[in-house]
C-alpha cells in the first residue's frame, strides 16, 4: 500500500491566487514526521516545510502552511499567494520508523502551473 | 543551513563504461546518505541507504553489484554505476541527514542527469 498519496498530478492557479495540494499519508506509528519539498526544472529539491506527527500547531514558513489533520491522515499544503515562480513539482513525503530505520517516503507528487 | 554537494550535475556516458557521483555534505556530518532514482515526472525511488563505514542497504530490485555505493567518511558518498547501459539513463539525487537528527533531518544534493549513449 502506498504510504503517501497525492492525487493531483496537475494544478493550475492564477498568480496570486491561493492554492492547496493534498496529501494524505499512512502509517501506524505514533512517532513520524511529514516535509513538503519543491522540485523546479533545474532538478534540485528544496525544502519547504515540516509537520511532527506531536505537533499540536500547524506548521508555517512564510508563504507555505501545512493544514495538519492528523485523524484524518492527511497533510496538505496550502500556498498563498502564488507566484509566477511558484510553478513546479510539489513532493509531499513523510518519515517514519519503517523496518527499524526512518527512512523518507516520497509522494508522486503534483505539478503545479502558476499562470499570471 | 546544511549543505550538499552533488557532482556531476550531468554527464553523458559511453554504454558499458562506469560513472562515479558524489555526493559531500560541506557544513555537517551525514552519518547517512540516501540514494535515489528519479525517472521523468515520476516521484523519487529510493535505492540505497548508506551509512558511513558499513554496507549499503539496498532496496528490493536494485541491483548492488550495478550500483555500488561507498560511504568512507562522514562527508562523502558515492555511486558508481557501473556498465552502464541506456536505461540506466536518468536522475540520481543524493540526501543526507546530519548526525544530530535534526528536526528537518534531509538535505538534498542538485541532482545528477546521466544520459547512457
Amino acid at each position: 500500500a502506498q504510504k503517501i498519496t497525492q492525487t493531483q498530478p496537475g494544478m493550475f492557479v492564477q498568480e496570486k491566487e491561493a492554492v492547496t495540494l493534498d496529501c494524505t499519508y499512512d502509517t501506524s506509528d505514533q512517532s513520524y514526521g511529514l516535509f513538503w519539498y519543491k522540485q523546479p526544472s533545474s532538478g534540485e529539491m528544496i525544502f519547504l516545510i515540516y509537520q511532527g506527527s506531536y505537533d499540536e500547531q500547524n506548521a508555517t514558513e512564510g508563504r507555505y502552511s501545512l493544514n495538519f489533520q492528523k485523524a484524518r491522515k492527511s497533510a496538505n499544503l496550502v500556498i498563498s499567494a502564488s507566484q509566477l515562480g511558484d510553478s513546479a513539482m510539489y513532493f509531499c513525503a513523510m518519515r517514519d520508523r519503517s523496518g527499524g530505520s526512518y527512512i523518507p517516503t516520497f509522494g508522486r507528487g503534483t505539478s503545479l502551473i502558476v499562470h499570471p | 543551513g546544511a549543505v550538499v554537494s552533488q557532482h556531476p550535475s550531468w554527464v553523458i556516458c559511453k554504454s558499458g563504461t562506469s560513472v562515479k557521483i558524489e555526493c559531500r555534505s560541506l557544513d555537517f556530518q551525514a552519518t547517512t546518505m540516501f540514494w535515489y532514482r528519479q525517472f521523468p515526472k515520476q516521484s523519487l525511488m529510493l535505492m540505497a541507504t548508506s551509512n558511513e563505514g558499513s554496507k549499503a542497504t539496498y532496496e528490493q530490485g536494485v541491483e548492488k553489484d550495478k550500483f555500488l555505493i561507498n560511504h568512507a567518511s562522514l562527508t562523502l558518498s558515492t555511486l558508481t554505476v557501473t556498465s552502464a547501459h541506456p536505461e540506466d539513463s536518468s536522475f540520481y539525487i543524493c540526501s543526507a541527514r546530519d548526525g544530530a537528527g535534526s528536526r528537518y533531518g534531509y538535505t538534498f544534493g542538485s541532482g545528477t542527469r546521466l544520459t547512457v549513449v
